[in-house]
C-alpha cells in the first residue's frame, strides 16, 4: 500500500500570508495526485487533481505541483475562508490512501 | 450539478450489519466517466477510502476492510449502497458517498454519522 504524508501537521499563518504543504508519497505515483478541503462539519472539496489541475470554480490562488513521489499545495495569498484542513490523495493504485491532514489555522 | 445524499441507520450495536444508501440526482450513474466510491472519517480523524463501484457492478475495495465489504449499484433507482458487515467501534465513523473522476473524488454527499455502540 501507498502511505502518504504531509506536512506539516498544522500551520498557522495571517490573512495575506503564502503556504506551502506538503505531501510525500511512499512510492512513485506520477501525478495520480489530488488537494482536498474540510471545513469542520462539511465534506472535503476537490480543489486539485492530476497534481496541478484546477478543479472549476476553485480559485486561482490555489496553486498544486510535483510528480513522483513530492507534491506540494500553495496558497497564494491566505483569505480568511481558507483556514481549514487539507488532505492529500493518492489515485495512483488501490488501496487509496490520503494524507494524515494540515490544519491551517489563523495567526 | 450532480447531488448525492447518504441515507441509512445512526446507530447499530457490535456484529450487526451497516447499511447505507447514496442516491444521486442531477447527474447518470451510468456515465462511461464516473466510478463511485465510498469513503469513511473517524471522528476527529483522517479520511480512508472503502470501495468503489462502475455502473456495471465492477467494484474494488480497501483490503483494510477484509472482506466485510459489499458494495453494490442500482441504476434503475439512481443508487450505489454499502454494506459492512460485523461492525465494532472502530468502524464508527462519518460514511460518505463520493464520485470518482481522473481517481480523485469530485462530488461529495454530505456525509452521515454512524455509531456503534452497545
Amino acid at each position: 500500500d501507498i502511505q502518504m504524508t504531509q506536512s506539516p501537521s498544522s500551520v498557522s499563518a495571517s490573512v495575506g500570508d503564502r503556504v506551502t504543504i506538503t505531501c510525500r508519497a511512499s512510492q512513485s505515483i506520477s501525478t495520480w495526485l489530488a488537494w482536498y478541503q474540510q471545513k469542520p462539519g462539511k465534506a472535503p472539496k476537490l480543489l486539485i487533481y492530476a497534481a496541478s489541475s484546477l478543479e472549476s470554480g476553485v480559485p486561482s490562488r490555489f496553486r498544486g505541483s510535483g510528480s513522483g513521489t513530492d507534491f506540494s499545495l500553495t496558497i497564494s495569498s491566505l483569505q480568511p475562508e481558507d483556514f481549514a484542513t487539507y488532505y492529500c490523495q493518492q489515485g495512483d493504485s488501490v488501496p487509496y490512501s490520503f494524507g494524515q491532514g494540515t490544519k491551517l489555522e489563523i495567526k | 450539478q450532480v447531488q448525492l445524499q447518504e441515507s441509512g441507520p445512526g446507530l447499530l450495536k457490535p456484529s450487526e450489519t451497516l447499511s447505507l444508501t447514496c442516491t444521486v440526482s442531477g447527474g447518470s450513474l451510468t456515465s462511461g466517466s464516473y466510478y463511485w466510491s465510498w469513503l469513511r472519517q473517524p471522528p476527529g480523524k483522517g479520511l480512508e477510502w472503502i470501495g468503489y463501484i462502475y455502473h456495471s457492478g465492477s467494484t474494488n475495495h480497501n483490503p483494510s476492510l477484509k472482506s466485510r465489504v459489499t458494495i453494490s449499484v442500482d441504476t434503475s433507482k439512481r443508487q450505489f449502497s454499502l454494506k459492512v458487515r460485523s461492525v465494532t467501534a472502530a468502524d464508527t465513523a462519518v460514511y460518505y458517498c463520493a464520485r470518482v473522476r481522473s481517481w480523485s473524488f469530485d462530488s461529495w454527499g454530505q456525509g452521515t454519522l454512524v455509531t456503534v455502540s452497545s
